[in-house]
């Protein structure tokens, strides 16, 4: 079967850089995506790898190892209205190329 | 541009009853899924439609769960004799054509119902 794995809350201060990490095991994987969801509100796309490496838009990063089943999402110069739920959620051919979803992490600011 | 929108954004109802919840996708999307998510938890995929058609009802929890898409924009999820463990944020996506492998088309939320089946 197919799971994702991701702490379910980080505390950081503001201005900080923090690192939220995600391994998973599927049965074919095609590629791994972060979305942030504030409470109340729907999940919002920041990023996706399928390839080894890092990707950068703007203050967020995210990693991916396909060969250690492993990603991270790198938030820096953290804000205030960073303060969400950030999830993972992997591409599976196990799945039927539908998203499968780790269960967040929970970022908490403080100032 | 206008987002994906659903109605209601909260629905009250008592065990046993009939629901019917509506998405309204992004124009020009023809990819439309429904998740299913519960408090503390990431969204739970139930189906996906590519046009007018379910490409996918794998997710679906049981048959009193049902959803169309009669012209290929907006879709209803139906759900039919009501469980309490039905209660959950009901969030409805859209985006164009998804490919295979790295080819991704992120998907675009709507802001959710709130089912509460007491």
């Amino acid at each position: 079967g197919q799971s994702l794995e991701q702490p379910s809350e980080v505390t950081a201060v503001e201005g900080a850089i923090v690192q939220i990490n995600c391994t998973y095991q599927t049965s074919g994987f095609y590629g791994l995506s972060w979305y942030q969801q504030h409470d109340g509100g729907a999940p919002t796309f920041l990023s996706y790898n399928a390839l080894d490496g890092l990707e950068e838009t703007g203050r967020f990063s995210s990693f991916l190892s396909r060969s250690d089943s492993y990603g991270y999402l790198l938030l820096q110069e953290l804000q205030m209205k960073d303060s969400a739920s950030y999830f993972c959620a992997v591409r599976d051919r196990g799945s039927n190329y539908q998203l499968i979803w780790g269960a967040g992490t929970k970022l908490i600011i403080k100032p | 541009g206008a987002g994906v929108s659903q109605t209601p954004s909260n629905k009250v109802t008592e065990k046993g009853k009939y629901v019917e919840l509506r998405c309204d996708p992004i124009s020009g999307h023809t990819a439309l899924y429904w998740y299913r998510q519960s408090l503390g938890q990431g969204p739970e995929f139930l189906i996906y439609f590519q046009g007018t058609g379910a490409a996918d009802d794998s997710g679906l929890p049981n048959d009193r769960f049902f959803a169309v898409r009669p012209e290929g924009s907006v879709s209803t999820l139906k759900i039919q004799r009501t469980e309490r463990g039905d209660s959950a944020v009901y969030l409805c996506a859209s985006s164009l054509r998804p490919g295979l492998a790295g080819n991704y088309n992120e998907q675009f939320f709507g802001p959710g119902t709130r089912l509460t089946v007491l």
